[in-house]
This record gives C-alpha cells, sequence and structure tokens, in this order.
C-alpha cells in the first residue's frame, strides 16, 4: 500500500511569506502527527490530528497551525516566516490517535518530510 | 514535556560486532516508548512500540528491552551489516492526550567495513 505522501519536498521562502504543507497519510489511518526537526534538535511535536480535530498540540507559536480534511489528509501552515522555521517538516499517520499510543504493533508511519528553507 | 535522552550520540563499529545503546525517560507517567531507525535521505521508520516493564521484542538481528521503573531501554544489534548504518531513535509517550511523542537526538550509528 502507498505509504505516507508529503508534499512538497523542498520549499524555499522569504521572511514574512506563509507556507502550507500537505500530508497524506496512509490509507485507513485516520490520525495525522506533524514534527519538525531543526539543526542539533530532537523532532519535535507540532500538533496531531483526529477524525478532522486538533487533539494535541506542542509548544509553537501560534503561526503554526493545521487542519484535517474528511479523507484524512493534512495540512499545516506557517505564517509571518522567520529563518528558524527552516527546518524539516515531516508527518506520522496511524490508525489511532495518541490517546491510544498510536498503533501498538506499529508506531507511527513517517513520510519523507518537506525541506523548508526560509531566506 | 518529557525529557529523553540517548547515549552515545554517535557510534563507530566494525562490520561484525555487536553493539548496543541507551534511551531513558523520566520512569514517572510513563505509557509507550518506541524505537526508530532512520536512514539518511528516507523516512524514519517503526522498530518496536514496547508498553509493559520487562518488554523485550525483537526483529531479525534487532532487539530491545525495556525497563519502566528505572526509565531505560536498550536497543541491540547483533552482528553488525553495513545496512545497519543509521540514525536510531527513540520517542517515549505519557499518555493522557499530552504533548505526542517526546523524542531523543538519536544515537548514530556507522557500521565500518
Amino acid at each position: 500500500k502507498a505509504g505516507v505522501t508529503q508534499t512538497p519536498r523542498y520549499l524555499i521562502k522569504t521572511r514574512g511569506q506563509q507556507v502550507t504543507l500537505s500530508c497524506s497519510p496512509i490509507s485507513g489511518h485516520r490520525s495525522v502527527s506533524w514534527y519538525q526537526q531543526t539543526p542539533g534538535q530532537g523532532l519535535q511535536f507540532l500538533f496531531e490530528y483526529f477524525s478532522e480535530t486538533q487533539r494535541n498540540k506542542g509548544n509553537f507559536p501560534g503561526r503554526f497551525s493545521g487542519r484535517q480534511f474528511s479523507n484524512s489528509r493534512s495540512e499545516m501552515n506557517v505564517s509571518t516566516l522567520e529563518l528558524g522555521d527552516s527546518a524539516l517538516y515531516l508527518c506520522a499517520s496511524s490508525l489511532l490517535p495518541h490517546s491510544g499510543g498510536g498503533d501498538k504493533d506499529y508506531g507511527y508511519t513517517f513520510g519523507s518530510g518537506t525541506r523548508l528553507t526560509v531566506v | 514535556i518529557l525529557n529523553v535522552e540517548q547515549s552515545p550520540q554517535s557510534l563507530h563499529v566494525q562490520e561484525g560486532d555487536s553493539t548496543n545503546f541507551t534511551c531513558s525517560f523520566p520512569s514517572s507517567n510513563f505509557y509507550a516508548l518506541h524505537w526508530y531507525r532512520w536512514e539518511t535521505a528516507k523516512s524514519p521508520e517503526a522498530l518496536f512500540v514496547m508498553t509493559l516493564n520487562g518488554d523485550e521484542k525483537k526483529k531479525g538481528r534487532i532487539s530491545a528491552t525495556l525497563n519502566t521503573k528505572e526509565g531505560y531501554s536498550y536497543l541491540y544489534i547483533k552482528g553488525s551489516q553495513p545496512e545497519d548504518s543509521a540514525t536510531y531513535l527513540c520517542a517515549a509517550y505519557s499518555g493522557g492526550g499530552a504533548d505526542g511523542l517526546t523524542f531523543g537526538k538519536g544515537t548514530h550509528l556507522i557500521i565500518q567495513p
């Protein structure tokens, strides 16, 4: 079956602009989580969506937002981009959300990520 | 927010040797511990999800153990092969609809032929 698809793979934006990233989960997976990785940092949790509702949100400013559609596809948006937003953004899908511990057998399935560069 | 630590940060191992590395996490409010392998230019790949104290899981030459009372997990690789070269991430989840998975910074493993 198709994996988790993230688009675009690479993106260059200018400070102050906004950006939208897309994530299509594995068919049948209803939970989508987003993570940010910056140099020297571990993956940091942004937010999680399940059944079109945001269930959890990490410690990020309000410039970071997201949504989930009825087909479980998710988008995240970053407004008023800053240089520090340059990072790899990964999404991960699972059958159930974190309150279920994710998939107890298979964990989360990650996409290949979107590399965002802010100049 | 949990604090998840991994050691060592990087590791060079001769092909054929066995190796192990550590993930430590707060033992209170523990729900699940995940291990992922992340090869360069690929997506992180789930290896194990463990929830019970004393859990031991195995996939081929790779195995993991979990001690929730003292807050650590070990990942073992037996007879390392070049294809084992990757960054190994552990992540803890505290449950209760908290902050998602908290990842460590990973152990970067290089297998030298």
